[in-house]
């Protein structure tokens, strides 16, 4: 099963703040790499898809990069709902895995 | 536009069976697959399985095999999670999502299932 490890856990932002939040796979999963935005209470969001592509109806301030192992999520200007838990999920190799999670907090 | 309806939330007690369901409406069902995630309370999000409605081929986590059945009925284009006997570590909320590439573009709203005695 490929591991996949999120970092920070938590992330303390500014509106208005760049945002960067990691995810590193045990194994390499090619581009196969995708992230989602969840809010209390609601379903998970797509974001990113093949480590980079936005997911329709994305704002271009998400951006998303990486291959192999290492991959990044970048929030460029963090707005004041952007602030929510991001996931990264890999879709390379069965099973499916996801990543712990990094909240996004207001400092 | 593409939507997921799951069914409401449950309230059930241990040993009990139970079958939750999602339906889709807005694209042509049997040409994405359909899978299930877990999210525990407080915790984050673990894949379950999928299913291919075409065909009803389906995939399961090893750490769900044998706990847990996937299931389609293409005829009303709604997919199924069922427990044959749930036990109080499977409460949690249960989102159905649909994939073509086995990245997830589409959610339900998620069937909270909480299992006390």
């Amino acid at each position: 099963e490929v591991v996949m490890t999120q970092s920070p856990a938590t992330l303390s932002v500014s509106p208005g703040e760049r945002a960067t939040l990691s995810c590193r796979a045990s194994q390499s999963v090619s581009i196969n790499l995708a992230w989602y935005q969840q809010k209390p209470g609601r379903a998970p969001r797509p974001l990113i898809y093949g480590a980079s592509a936005r997911a329709t109806g994305i704002p271009d301030r998400f951006s998303g990069s990486g291959s192999g192992t290492e991959f990044t999520l970048t929030i460029s200007s963090l707005q004041s709902e952007d602030f929510a838990v991001y996931y990264c999920q890999q879709y390379n190799n069965w099973p499916l895995t996801f990543g712990q999670g990094t909240k996004v907090e207001i400092e | 536009e593409v939507q997921l309806v799951q069914s409401g939330a449950e309230m059930k007690k241990p040993g009990e069976s139970l079958r939750i369901s999602c339906k889709g409406s807005g694209y042509t069902f049997i040409t994405y697959w359909i899978g299930w995630v877990r999210q525990m309370p407080g915790k984050g999000l673990e894949w379950m399985g999928i299913i291919y409605p075409g065909d009803s081929k389906t995939r399961y986590s090893p750490s769900f095999q044998g706990q847990v059945t996937i299931s389609v009925d293409k005829s009303i284009s709604t997919a199924y999670l069922q427990w044959g006997s749930l036990k109080a570590s499977d409460t949690a909320m249960y989102y159905c999502a649909r994939t073509a590439t086995n990245w997830f573009d589409s959610w339900g709203q998620g069937t909270l299932v909480t299992v006390s005695s």
